[in-house]
């Protein structure tokens, strides 16, 4: 069956610093993966999502970017963040379904 | 691009008693529509969709409707209880393969009162 990895959990980071959040798949190929990011009392965001190795597509402009060196691994990153980055961020994975989400990460930016 | 409107933002009920959650949505293009339950610090878990084919799917206590020339499609839960206290986040998808670009809602906060 499959799974989708998530971490970490939770972070507290300082304005200005860099970030790398992680998340991988295991169980399928080739599947579409997400990054997600839902704010305090919100809806869910989706910011990028890709079809396939290295093809990232960005919904929203940011100080986010995304990568995915192997197919079945999605990182975000940013390399200064800002207060208003903090959120809960969900990486999310579909093939041919509907997606599933991970555990997510509790970003917090001080 | 899509916008999928939601109401209510707060929703409290008797358990026992119905629950109603209502989504609109402006793309006619959209032809997948998930439901979403998320708990308190925990992942959103889909409950329950319905495609664009369909005008009603149901599930035990759980039913979505859907009416395609309004778009709008709803969320029905029965003899609520507790454990049916969440967060509810409607979605749709327009037309895409498998490549599920879901614009959600901004959720419904449901309360169960024993």
């Amino acid at each position: 069956s499959q799974t989708i990895h998530q971490w970490p959990a939770t972070l507290v980071q300082p304005v200005g610093s860099p970030l790398s959040l992680e998340c991988t798949v295991e169980g399928t190929s080739n599947p579409n993966l997400y990054w997600y990011r839902q704010a305090a009392g919100r809806g869910l965001q989706l910011l990028f999502y890709s079809v396939g190795i290295g093809q990232i597509s960005s919904e929203v402009p940011q100080n986010l970017s995304a990568s995915r060196p192997q197919d079945r691994q999605f990182i975000l990153s940013s390399k200064k963040l800002l207060l208003s980055d903090s959120g809960f961020y969900l990486c999310a994975w579909s093939s041919g379904a509907r997606p599933t989400f991970g555990s997510g990460t509790r970003l917090t930016v001080v | 691009g899509e916008n999928v409107e939601q109401h209510p933002s707060t929703l409290s009920v008797q358990e026992g008693d119905s629950a109603v959650i209502k989504c609109t949505y402006s793309d006619s293009a959209s032809n997948y529509f998930p439901w979403y339950k998320q708990e308190l610090g925990k992942r959103p878990q889909l409950i329950i969709d319905i495609r664009s084919n369909v005008g009603e799917k149901k599930d035990q206590r759980i039913a979505v409707t859907l009416n395609k020339t309004a778009k709008h499609f709803s969320l029905h839960i029965t003899e609520t209880q507790p454990e049916d206290s969440a967060v509810y986040f409607c979605a749709a998808s327009p037309p895409g393969g498998s490549n599920y670009k879901l614009t959600f809602g901004k959720g419904t906060l449901l309360t169960v009162n024993p």
